[in-house]
């Protein structure tokens, strides 16, 4: 079957970096994605990598490993509004877009 | 643009009875995808509708069923209310054909609790 193991809580202070590692086990795979939900709120798409390498979007970049099945999410210049749950995720390989495996989730508290 | 639109948001069931969540998607959008969350966990996939079929289905009991129209909204139909369904269901809708990236657009769901 396929599962994707990550962190379940992480706390850091505003304006450090912090990491956040997610492993996957999947029959099939079309690239990992990282979705970012806060409390009570819908997730958000926040980055995808088919191909090995790290992907930078502003103050966050993700990376990938195919070859050791493992990815981060990296949040730099931490701010307030980053307290939220962080979700890898990877379709399904029995499935279509749209049919995604989440990990759990990682809790990012941020402290003043 | 109206983002993925899910309604009720918040709703009380008891054991045994029926609930119908409903769901409409991003502007332009064809396809919709169900989920559920339940709570410290990732979303889990339900079922896929795209031109009013289901698509696809994930490991849920027939007691979970779903229904799209021709404006490409869709309904989430639960029969028989266990506890256990209590969660946070979430509506998903994604480009035509999907996009490279596989992104899905989320509502912010509909918070079933079954008494």
């Amino acid at each position: 079957g396929q599962s994707l193991e990550q962190p379940s809580e992480v706390t850091a202070v505003e304006g450090a970096i912090v990491q956040i590692n997610c492993t996957y086990q999947t029959s099939g795979f079309y690239g990992l994605s990282w979705y970012q939900q806060h409390d009570g709120g819908a997730p958000t798409f926040l980055s995808y990598n088919a191909l090995d390498g790290l992907e930078e979007t502003g103050r966050f970049s993700s990376f990938l490993s195919r070859s050791d099945s493992y990815g981060y999410l990296l949040l730099q210049e931490l701010q307030m509004k980053d307290s939220a749950s962080y979700f890898c995720a990877v379709r399904d390989p029995q499935g279509s877009q749209g049919n995604l495996i989440f990990g759990k989730g990682t809790k990012l508290s941020v402290k003043p | 643009d109206a983002g993925v639109t899910q309604s009720p948001t918040h709703l009380i069931k008891t054991r045994g009875q029926q609930v119908t969540l409903r769901c409409s998607p991003k502007s332009g959008h064809d396809t919709v995808s169900w989920y559920q969350q339940a709570l410290g966990q990732g979303p889990q996939f339900i079922f896929q509708y795209y031109e009013e079929e289901e698509r696809q289905r994930g490991n849920f009991p027939d007691r979970f069923s779903g229904h799209q129209f021709p404006n490409y909204s869709s309904e989430l139909n639960v029969n028989a209310l266990l506890l256990g369904d209590s969660a946070l269901y979430l509506c998903a809708s994604s480009l035509p054909g999907g996009s490279s990236a596989g992104e899905l657009f989320f509502g912010e769901g509909s918070r079933l609790t079954v008494l």
